[in-house]
């Protein structure tokens, strides 16, 4: 199985900060990699797929970069709404499995 | 863009049977694979099993905590996707979400999710 390792698991940070969450895969999975934002309670929402893929109706303040074994999310001018917890998936080969999440909290 | 809507979950003792479906409006249904997931209380996200589309077969794949005691099926005719539950454990206690990959995107990532309904597993 592949395991999905994501940094830091969470982070404080005031709105209009820049934050960058890391997820490394245990072996190369190329681009085969997706962004989640979840609220509590609430489903995940996809924000970058193939590791660097805006989702349609995603700001433009979200971008992912990475290939192989190391990726990030960037989350640049945050704003309210971004404080959530963010997952990282591998979709390379089953089982899926997910980084184990980063809590951006208001500083 | 896809909706959809998860039922069938509620509380049920260790050991009952227990099926969720997954209710879809939306495009092609039967052209794209849909994926089940969940969320024990505090933990983070758990791939449970996938149900590819008709062209690939319908065939699928389950994660390993769950192999054998779960199926995945799907009725593209009604639009539904189901997942089984058999010999419910109290750890099987979990939100659980249905989830659709796109028919024009490259396959493995979730891009709509139903709302979640809640299993809960106890005596």
């Amino acid at each position: 199985d592949i395991q999905m390792t994501q940094s830091p698991s969470s982070v404080s940070a005031s709105v209009g900060d820049t934050v960058t969450i890391t997820c490394r895969a245990s072996q190369g999975i190329s681009g085969f990699l997706a962004w989640y934002q979840q609220k509590p309670g609430k489903a995940p929402k996809l924000l970058i797929y193939a590791a660097s893929t805006l989702e349609s109706g995603v700001p433009s303040r979200f971008s992912g970069s990475g290939s192989g074994t190391d990726f990030a999310l960037t989350i640049s001018s945050l704003q309210p709404q971004d404080f959530a917890t963010y997952y990282c998936q591998q979709a390379h080969s089953f089982p899926l499995t997910f980084g184990g999440g980063t809590k951006v909290e208001i500083k | 863009e896809a909706q959809l809507v998860e039922s069938g979950g509620g509380l049920a003792q260790p050991g009952r049977s227990l099926r969720l479906s997954c209710t879809a409006s939306t495009f092609n249904f039967g052209d794209v694979a849909m994926g089940w997931f969940r969320q024990a209380p505090g933990k983070g996200l758990e791939w449970v099993g996938f149900i590819r589309g008709k062209r690939y077969g319908g065939t699928t794949e389950y994660a390993a905590s769950v192999k054998g005691r779960v199926t995945v099926s799907r009725d593209d005719s009604k639009s539904i996707a189901y997942l089984h539950i058999d010999n419910l454990r109290t750890e099987d206690t979990a939100l659980y979400f249905c989830a659709s990959q796109s028919p024009i995107a490259p396959p493995g990532f979730f891009h709509y999710w139903g709302q979640g309904t809640q299993v809960t597993v106890s005596s």
